[in-house]
């Protein structure tokens, strides 16, 4: 079982809607997650991260967590074509390493 | 806004020469990472640094590894004997500190090539 999974898309969403990605990780131990943007040929770029149970919002953009399903989720509100990239879910098991999943691709299409 | 930057932006080497990438990371964080990404392939963990020491490495980071803080700006990775297969971008990220509420910054890269 992967550490992090993601599904790899690609994602499309209609410009204006709200795109959902989600993320699952194995480790029980997990305690911080976080969610980075990444452009083709770019680095990650960090968008936001949350740790504990319930819903985080932030602008245009709303983390969710639920420990008991190991289950984390990004919600983009009113979804821009500046938004078509790659998000990558990082899990903190409180080390400092970040474990990342493979990535979803998402296409916001005008 | 402070960043993490990254020299230079791109490393072509031959196989089994050395390589130094260096990285100069935000300047109040007291944590430092290094990570790659395979083309195609989720970023990896590599190596961990604070207070002049290493404090984490991930399988990856073995004997042909090396990290370093020869100043108090710089944070280097060394490659001493580079395989076709270390090809990749490699990303440098730094964090106040360390643990599950400190966020990791990560720089531009060094997409290394090995011919």
């Amino acid at each position: 079982q992967k550490e992090v999974e993601q599904n790899s898309g690609p994602l499309s969403v209609p410009e204006g809607a709200i795109a959902s990605l989600n993320c699952t990780y194995s480790d029980r131990g997990s305690q911080s997650f976080f969610w980075y943007r990444q452009y083709s040929g770019k680095s990650p770029e960090l968008i936001m991260f949350i740790y504990s149970n319930g819903d985080k919002e932030d602008g245009r953009f709303t983390a969710q967590l639920n420990k008991a399903s190991q289950y984390v989720s990004l919600l983009i509100r009113d979804s821009q074509p500046s938004d078509s990239a790659t998000y990558l879910c990082a899990v903190n098991r409180g080390a400092q390493k970040l474990v990342f999943g493979q990535g979803t691709r998402l296409t916001i299409n005008p | 806004e402070p960043e993490v930057t990254q020299t230079p932006s791109h490393q072509v080497t031959q196989m089994g020469q050395e390589v130094i990438l260096r990285c100069v990371p935000i300047s109040n964080h007291l944590y430092f990472y290094w990570y790659r990404q395979i083309l195609g392939q989720k970023v990896e963990f590599l190596v961990s640094f604070y207070n002049n020491e290493i404090s984490e490495k991930s399988e990856i980071f073995d004997d042909q590894f090396s990290v370093e803080r020869p100043d108090g700006s710089n944070f280097t990775l060394k490659i001493r004997s580079t395989k076709l297969e270390d090809s990749a971008m490699y990303f440098c990220a730094s964090s106040e500190g360390a643990g599950g509420t400190y966020e990791q910054y990560f720089g531009p890269g060094t997409r290394l090539t090995v011919t």
